[in-house]
């Protein structure tokens, strides 16, 4: 079975533009995370999707956003680049979310390494 | 809102010896969960092991196994006969039964294995 897939792998972004991230959760998984990883704040969750629906989000600004597809694919966009947002996005999957789901273990993808000129 | 500490940004242990990693964590909650991942060079977290606050018995996976006291809200990890494959970042994390999926995360110890 296929592992969680994100591109692309690095990025190279100049202050000011936007940037779409993805990623492809392992079949069967229908929850999607995202985090944010720096050396100075370490690992900071963004938000989760399930079902296409936003389920949680982190302490993030706007500029952050994200969307799942039916097929549990899901993106994430930020807009109006700063040099903080240079970062390791790291994208989690599991197989649904709460209750029954709350013991799952997520399973992460390599991330995409963005950096911000 | 619930926090997890780790102490030791480095630790060092020599190939084939056991070595121990820290984690603190506050929380109101009585019902949550506990992971440890590792996180080697090529940058994919990896699930170690994890433990569930409602049980009392650790959590162990082959040459991983976990110290849970619930009341000193601790959760550590050792790790036995150490190989070269070991070294890596180890992040403890935190997940509540109230907060979907979220992780809170540890700021990580880097783990040296020495041969």
């Amino acid at each position: 079975k296929a592992g969680v897939t994100q591109t692309p792998r690095y990025l190279i972004k100049t202050r000011g533009q936007q940037v779409t991230l993805s990623c492809s959760p392992i079949s069967g998984h229908r929850s999607v995370s995202w985090y944010q990883q720096t050396p100075g704040q370490g690992l900071q969750f963004l938000f989760e999707y399930f079902s296409e629906t936003q389920r949680n989000k982190g302490n993030f600004p706007g500029r952050f956003s994200g969307r799942q597809f039916s097929n549990s694919r899901s993106e994430m966009n930020v807009s109006t680049l700063e040099l903080g947002d240079s970062a390791l996005y790291l994208c989690a999957s599991s197989l649904g979310t709460g209750g029954a789901y709350s013991n799952q273990p997520q399973h992460f993808g390599d991330g995409t390494r963005l950096s911000i000129l | 809102a619930q926090t997890v500490t780790q102490s030791q940004p480095e630790m060092s242990v020599q190939e084939a010896e056991t070595v121990t990693l820290s984690c603190t964590y506050d929380t109101s909650e009585s019902d949550y969960y506990l992971f440890w991942y590792k996180q080697p060079p090529s940058r994919q977290m990896i699930l170690v092991i994890r433990q569930e606050a409602y049980k009392q018995q650790n959590a162990t996976e082959n040459r991983f196994s976990v110290n849970f006291q619930k009341a000193a809200k601790s959760f550590s990890l050792k790790i036995s006969d150490s190989q070269l494959g070991d070294a890596a970042m180890y992040f403890c994390a935190y997940r509540s039964p109230e907060g979907a999926q979220k992780l809170v995360f540890g700021q990580g110890t880097r783990l040296t294995i020495n041969p």
